[in-house]
């Protein structure tokens, strides 16, 4: 089983839409939860930390689920901007060695 | 302006041509460390650095090796390229210091290599 896995879509929703993302992570000890995104060709970006009671920033919404093992990200009234891949990344033992990235879930946004 | 800047951006070599993709960082984090991304496979770490003249293998380390003489610079290093060192390549770093930035990588514009 992977450190982290997403569900690589591509997700095709219409303008206006919410559209949700799950992230499982196998590590029971681990610490941090991060949303990344990353547009095509480029770098990922931090779009968000995941703390335990949930985290909302706009029109985006992070939640952990530390009993079921997974993190999820929520964006409602999608933007054609929101198009591109987002990246589940977990601090596996709260060390400051490693974040374990997930693969990434492709999202577009159609007009 | 903060930020990580690698060289080149896009680099296409031949077989066993030796090779040196620089890193450098101007916001004195203490971590720095390069990842590969290929398609399916998501960004699989190479090698991390905790500090100067601290780094150590991450999970796909084979045929690459790294220095940290200095701590803004990071550069990868691979002596005999083959062709399935293909990638996209990012370099990252990030404090280590407690507080809640501590996990918070920031990238590089990734450099993009073809191993002919």
């Amino acid at each position: 089983r992977k450190e982290v896995e997403q569900d690589p879509g591509p997700f095709n929703v219409p303008e206006g839409a919410t559209v949700a993302f799950n992230c499982t992570y196998s590590n029971s000890a681990s610490q941090s939860f991060f949303w990344y995104r990353q547009d095509c060709r480029k770098e990922p970006k931090l779009l968000m930390s995941v703390y335990s009671s949930g985290n909302e920033d706009g029109r985006f919404t992070a939640q952990l689920n530390r009993a079921s093992q997974y993190i999820s990200l929520l964006i409602r009234d999608s933007k054609l901007s929101d198009s591109a891949t987002y990246l589940c990344v977990v601090n596996p033992s709260g060390s400051a060695r490693q974040l374990t990235f997930g693969s990434g879930t492709q999202l577009t946004v159609l007009p | 302006e903060a930020q990580v800047t690698q060289n080149p951006r896009y680099l296409i070599t031949v077989t066993g041509k030796k090779l040196t993709v620089t890193c450098s960082q101007n916001m004195n984090h203490e971590y720095m460390s390069w990842y590969r991304q290929d398609p399916g496979l998501g960004l699989r770490q190479i090698y991390y650095s905790m500090n100067v003249e601290v780094t150590d293998k991450g999970d796909v380390p084979e045929g690459y090796k790294v220095s940290r003489k200095e701590k803004r610079n990071f550069p990868l290093i691979l002596e005999s390229p083959s062709p399935n060192q293909t990638s996209l390549y990012f370099c990252a770093s990030r404090p280590t210091s407690g507080f809640s930035g501590a996990n918070v990588l920031t990238f590089g514009a990734g450099s993009r290599l073809t191993v002919l």
